[in-house]
Order: structure tokens, then sequence, then C-alpha cells
């Protein structure tokens, strides 16, 4: 069965610094591998994903992912935080085989500090 | 005007009553979604349909019925409320074809609580 990670529930980092947040998920085929957003009283967004191919993903607002086969990751960066980048951030994997459903871990706070 | 949209915004009804909430779509999607959203716990699908004849239990159904009145619309029904299902309700919606990398859509959130 499939299952996400996120590792802390909340991260706080100075405006500037650079923002790790991290995923590990578990899944017995190849991933299909999910970074979404969410603002206050917003619906999520999709900042990247990452289906085959390259392993580093490029999304919106600067944040890039790595997918790390042997270590069962897909940690989401940004160089320099912004205060905009305050949300609440979820990581979410799908295959091919699960119904196509998607598992979303339990996201993960960041705060930017002025 | 959204994509998705939810009606209502904001909900508050007392144990027992029925209620539902709506979702429409103009996205022309075939895929439509029920999650609820409690602290802590992420995203929790409770109902999935992927098209208007076609609809599937997710996680944590029980309590929850669907109706997917049209390729548009999918409705939430709670048939008799209880507390613990106050929470934020999303519905999403996604293509379909490529097999599970679909990006979801996701609506503003209905915010429901149940004395």
């Amino acid at each position: 069965a499939q299952s996400v990670t996120q590792l802390g529930s909340h991260v706080s980092v100075s405006e500037g610094a650079l923002v790790l947040l991290r995923c590990n998920y578990s899944s017995s085929v190849p991933p299909y591998l999910f970074w979404y957003v969410q603002y206050p009283n917003q619906g999520l967004q999709l900042l990247l994903k990452y289906t085959t191919g390259a392993t580093l993903v490029k999304g919106i607002n600067g944040f890039e992912a790595e997918f790390k086969k042997s270590e069962t990751s897909f940690h989401l960066t940004k160089p320099s935080a912004h205060m905009s980048d305050a949300a609440e951030y979820f990581c979410a994997v799908s295959d091919a085989t699960g119904g196509f459903k998607t598992i979303f871990g339990a996201g993960t706070r960041l705060f930017v500090k002025a | 005007d959204a994509d998705v949209t939810q009606t209502p915004r904001n909900r508050i009804t007392k144990t027992g009553k029925r209620i539902m909430l709506e979702c429409s779509q103009t996205k022309g999607h075939d895929r439509m979604y029920w999650y609820r959203q409690d602290p802590g716990l992420g995203l929790q699908l409770i109902y999935y349909s992927f098209d208007v004849k076609d609809i599937n239990k997710g996680e944590i159904s029980d309590g929850y019925s669907v109706s997917r009145q049209a390729q548009a619309k999918f409705s939430l029904s709670l048939e008799s409320a209880i507390p613990n299902q106050t929470a934020l309700y999303f519905c999403a919606t996604s293509n379909s074809g490529t097999g599970g990398q679909e990006t979801q859509y996701f609506g503003p959130g209905t915010r429901l609580l149940v004395l």
C-alpha cells in the first residue's frame, strides 16, 4: 500500500533563508509524486509533480523537488524564502495501479519570519 | 469565475440533521472527489467518481453518501450529522486518461461545524 510521511508538522525559516520540506513515500511500484500548497482560506493547488524522466522537477514560485528512489524521498526546496510562501504544503503519491487514487501526507505548515 | 465552486462555504448544523454540500466544476473533467481535512491528518478521501455512472468509496465513507447529478456536479450528504464530522471539506476534479499522473484541482472548501 502507498503511504506518505512528511517530517515536521511545522517549519519556520527567516525571509531569504533556504526552505526545505521533507517528504518520504512508500510504494511498491514506480510512484507519481506531487507537492500541493494551501494558502489560508483556499483550496490546494499544484506546486509541482514528478511522473517520469528527469528527477529534478521545477515548479511554480521558485520551488523545486528531487525524486530520489534510493532514499524514497521527494523533498521540496526553495533557495530563498519569501513572506508570501507562508502556507501549508502537502506531499502526495499515486501510481497507475492504486485505482488512480492519490494519498496525501499530513501537511507541513511553513512560517516565514521577517 | 472559479473553475471549482463549493456551496455553502460555511455551515453550522446540529447533531442528527441531514445536510448536503454541493460542488460544481466548469473544467470539463470526468473525475470528481470529496475529501475531508482535519488538522494533523492531511486530506482523507471520502468518495470519488470517475464518471456519472461510476461512484466509489474512499478511505472514510461511513456516514456519508454522494450523488453525481451530472458531469459537472457532485454533491456530498451527511445523512445524520455527528460532531466528529466537523471538518473542512474539499471537492476536487481531475482529467482522465493519464493513469494516476493527473493534477487535481480543488475548490475553496466548506467549513462544517456540527454541534
